[in-house]
């Protein structure tokens, strides 16, 4: 079945990197846009980062951007979030999700795309 | 912070109809991009419930709509039942952000 697993989670301290893993199976991988959302304890979601079907393109939200990259490997079916400079606000839930475009507008920047599969997430905790 | 608005929670009997606002402005709703919306239950993964404002994912119960209008859209649960409680949160995309964005997000509880 369609199904989106995250990986590479775990406890780090400030300042320092990780990087997420998301292994896919049950479609094919090449055919969709990727999202990255997270969720902080006890609080709601957040759009973290998109990356095109060939990787060559990719977006991300402000409060990441310079620090985390969004990549994929269509090969291995695998997409990852490599996490740099890591915040104690960067604590949360990470999930991959799947993204669908909603409109005819389906290209760049991916303005128009929901996110019709989710991996159950993997956890990021940032502290000294 | 969100730029969509959600009520914090919500509240109904089973059998009841209950609604979900969710409030943007020009540069999201607005601007004429599409609403999408989630349920949540404490613990797991989002699921989608409805995407392009209204339609619904294949096995989502038809008790589940959605309308936009404007700058805001809606969700609406008609025959609210007990294990509709979790939390909603809508998504839409905005372009001054130049991002995706959540809703605050909505527990829904069943009286």
């Amino acid at each position: 079945q369609v199904q989106l697993v995250e990986s590479g989670g775990g406890v780090v301290q400030p300042g320092r990197s990780l990087r997420l893993s998301c292994a896919a199976s049950g479609f094919t991988f090449s055919d969709y846009v990727i999202h990255w959302v997270r969720q902080a304890p006890g609080k709601g979601l957040e759009w973290v980062a998109i990356v095109s079907y060939d990787g060559s393109n990719k977006y991300s939200a402000d409060s990441v951007r310079g620090r985390f990259t969004i990549s994929r490997d269509n090969s291995n079916n695998t997409l990852y979030l490599q996490m740099n400079s890591l915040r104690t606000e960067d604590t949360a839930v990470y999930y991959c999700a799947r993204g669908r475009c909603s409109s005819s507008s389906c290209w760049a920047p991916y303005q128009h795309y929901y996110m019709d599969v989710w991996g159950k997430g993997t956890s990021v905790t940032v502290s000294s | 912070q969100s730029v969509l608005t959600q009520p914090p929670s919500v509240s109904g009997a089973p059998g009841q109809r209950v609604t979900i606002s969710c409030t943007g402005s020009s540069s999201n709703i607005g601007a004429g991009y599409d609403v999408h919306w989630y349920q949540q239950f404490t613990g797991t993964a989002p699921k989608l419930l409805i995407y392009g404002s209204n339609n619904r994912p294949s096995g989502v119960p038809d008790r589940f709509s959605g309308s936009k209008s404007g700058t805001s859209a809606s969700l609406a649960i008609t025959g609210l039942q007990a294990e509709d409680e979790a939390d909603y949160y809508c998504q839409s995309y905005d372009n001054s952000l130049s991002g995706y964005v959540f809703g605050t997000g909505t527990k829904v509880t069943v009286l």
